[in-house]
């Protein structure tokens, strides 16, 4: 009954490699975001999205790109992973009646 | 830059001890505040939230926190914490027309039986 589902849950590459992780959601929201999560850096904004046609870069978006494919998808793609890129990835969305936001369970990626 | 800290970085307590982790935000506008939980191995949950109003808010599991605006606070509290609140804690601020989270280090809590 999960709401913000992610694939694939975890997931090891090899430098250099072009991976992508993939986020649904069934609650309708309009706005998504990828965050990554690091130990003792807490969550760090990656690229969010309000609709289809609007994307935008957060704090941390070098080395990342994204595509909302529809309303209800959001997808990470690392063109050329680095070890630096290990992490763990959360999707999150909301909609235009509160700010709070919902999280997908996360992808921990690993760059060998 | 607006910022988030969470100054304590691990807290080890015992069952039925209080708990009072602390969260200071940089902004000096309007703001909505969160505190986010992620028990070991799962995803982030809403704990609980203030947008206006009584600036105690109460949230799920017994937890409760207080916005003190003069401080630029929102302090997260329980009175006595389980086991089961094993968890990492963030907290996490909207500044007021904006639609982006700021999300403080987190705070790792270890409850022991």
């Amino acid at each position: 009954d999960a709401d913000v589902t992610q694939t694939p849950r975890n997931r090891i590459t090899k430098t250099g490699k072009r991976i992508m992780l993939e986020c649904s959601q069934t609650k309708g929201h309009d706005r998504m975001y990828w965050y990554r999560q690091d130990p003792g850096l807490g969550l760090r904004l990656i690229y969010y999205s309000f609709d289809v046609k609007d994307i935008n870069k957060g704090e941390i978006s070098d080395g990342y790109s994204v595509s909302r494919q529809a309303q209800a998808k959001f997808s990470l793609s690392l063109e050329s992973a680095i070890p630096n890129q290990t992490a763990l990835y959360f999707c999150a969305t909301s909609d235009l009646t509160g700010p709070e936001q919902y999280f997908g369970p996360g992808t921990r990626l690993t760059v060998t | 830059a607006q910022s988030v800290s969470q100054h304590n970085h691990h807290v080890i307590l015992s069952e039925a001890a209080s708990l009072e982790l602390g969260c200071n935000y940089s902004y000096g506008g309007t703001v909505n505040l969160f505190w986010y939980v992620q028990y070991p191995g799962q995803h982030l949950q809403l704990l609980l939230k203030y947008f206006s109003g009584d600036p105690l808010v109460k949230g799920i599991k017994g937890f409760e926190a207080e916005f003190i605006k003069s401080k630029f606070s929102f302090n997260l509290r329980k009175p006595s914490v389980q086991w089961s609140d094993t968890a990492e804690y963030f907290c996490a601020v909207r500044i007021y027309n904006t639609d982006k989270l700021i999300f403080g280090t987190g705070t790792r809590l270890q409850v022991f039986p």
